[in-house]
């Protein structure tokens, strides 16, 4: 059974980057595509962007100049850095396995971590 | 960006009676060349992360209960829970993955009446 669970800082200043880990569980990350997803307090659901071990990254157009997502295959985790971040970043964030179908190139999610919330507060 | 949008915002239901949730994406997501939607429905409890329910618009996920459905085509889809129980009380989202970025809707909180 796959199990993801996120990690890192719950407050970050305007302007500095926020940095999170997900390990992952019952599964080799270098197997499959994951993601990361975020949903502000209120809001909807908004992804961020995906990656697999042997391909190219893809990312939201909305956030592409200010997100990196990459692997750690010895650690088995899956890292997201956001630059530059305001209050508007403030949010749950979530990991998830993504399935890409071979037709078109973007996923679905399953199984999502517990989510862990940042807030960008000074 | 394909938007989704679902309808209602919120429903009540009795124990044991149907709950029907709509979602209209504002532009097709079938793939001619497959025959297929690419549509996923979630579900979310209070506290807990989204699971999957349903893809490829009504294939039910492993060890989702039959009570749950998803149908449609083309821009508009339903998920369908036949008799609702206690513990399908949550929020649904609906999301495409038709093209780059993938979508939600923004959820239907579905309560007990």
């Amino acid at each position: 059974q796959v199990q993801l669970q996120e990690a890192g800082p719950g407050l970050v200043k305007p302007s500095e980057t926020l940095s999170l880990t997900c390990t992952v569980s019952g599964a080799s990350i270098s197997n499959y595509y994951w993601s990361w997803l975020r949903q502000p307090p209120g809001e909807g659901l908004q992804w961020l962007g995906h990656l697999s071990y042997n391909g190219s990254p893809k990312y939201n157009p909305s956030l592409e100049s200010r997100v990196t997502i990459s692997l750690d295959t010895s650690e088995n985790q899956v890292s997201l850095h956001l630059t530059s971040v305001t209050p508007a970043d403030t949010a749950i964030y979530f990991c998830a396995r993504a399935h890409v179908p071979v037709t078109g190139n973007s996923p679905w999610f399953d199984p999502w971590g517990q989510g862990t919330l940042v807030t960008v507060s000074s | 960006e394909i938007v989704m949008t679902q309808f209602p915002d919120s429903l009540a239901v009795s124990l044991g009676e149907r709950a029907t949730i709509n979602c209209k994406s504002s532009q097709t997501i079938f793939y001619r060349s497959t025959d297929k939607n690419h549509l996923a429905w979630y579900q979310r409890k209070p506290g807990q992360p989204p699971k999957q329910l349903i893809y490829w618009a009504s294939t039910r996920e492993s060890g989702v209960p039959d009570r749950f459905s998803g149908s449609g085509s083309g821009t508009n889809f339903t998920l369908t829970i036949s008799s609702l129980q206690a513990e399908d009380v949550a929020i649904y989202y609906c999301q495409q993955y038709y093209s780059i970025p993938p979508t939600f809707g923004q959820g239907t909180k579905v309560e007990i009446k």
